[in-house]
């Protein structure tokens, strides 16, 4: 399987404080995406990083990609509880196959 | 309002009973995609589309058939759905499936087999 994995799978964080999100994939990727999905609902772009990026930054979000490692972080920082969803990254398998790879997910639950 | 829509949003089946899950955008995208999300699997990826006519197969196509005739429109079909195909489906759509774009996802359809 292509399958990327996530890390924590589940997190319970309190308001204020910051959430972080590990994402590991197996194959050379070009860009990741990191996505949000309220309860059943549709996914939500949130963020997207080249390969050539280590860092990129949007309002509260921070993502990381190392891709000696082929893994990437998403940091969200004094986290509230609208932000209580479950995250996905997903990368496209390139060699224009236009494949794409959803990590498992992390749930994130933020308390009030 | 830019959207993807799908239908219908539940649907409660018996084993072998065909059945279609309609997606349609109206973003004048030309790539589309379908996925499956089961617990603790995250989503996979049954079918993709580049444009009409084009499409080609993910990484969980069993049992599934897909058909492109219209750029607006790519729907799902299960000619005889069995219990494992029990899920939540999703269509997404992006303007050219490169994987620097963003992916506009569905409202997802809730399908049980019996």
């Amino acid at each position: 399987s292509q399958q990327g994995e996530e890390d924590p799978q589940a997190l319970s964080i309190q308001e204020g404080e910051n959430a972080t999100m590990n994402c590991s994939y197996k194959t050379s990727i070009n860009n990741l995406q990191w996505y949000r999905q309220n309860s059943g609902r549709g996914l939500v772009h949130l963020i997207l990083i080249r390969s050539n990026e280590r860092e990129k930054h949007s309002g509260r979000l921070r993502v990381t990609l190392d891709t000696s490692k082929k893994s990437s972080s998403l940091l969200i920082t004094a986290s509230r509880a609208a932000d209580t969803a479950s995250y996905f990254c997903a990368t496209e398998l390139g060699g224009g196959t236009y494949k794409y790879i959803f990590g498992t997910g992390t749930r994130l639950k933020v308390l009030a | 309002e830019a959207q993807v829509t799908q239908n219908p949003r539940y649907l409660i089946t018996v084993t072998g009973k065909k059945l279609t899950v309609t997606c349609s955008q109206n973003m004048n995208h030309e790539y589309m995609s379908w996925y499956r999300q089961d617990p603790g699997l995250g989503l996979r990826q049954i079918y993709y589309s580049m444009n009409v006519e084009v499409t080609d197969k993910g990484d969980v196509p069993e049992g599934y058939k897909v058909s492109r005739k219209e750029k607006r429109n790519f729907p799902l079909i299960l000619e005889s759905p069995s219990p494992n195909q029990t899920s939540l489906y999703f269509c997404a759509s992006s303007p050219s499936g490169g994987g620097w774009e963003t992916q506009y996802f569905g409202p997802g359809t809730r399908l049980l087999v019996l």
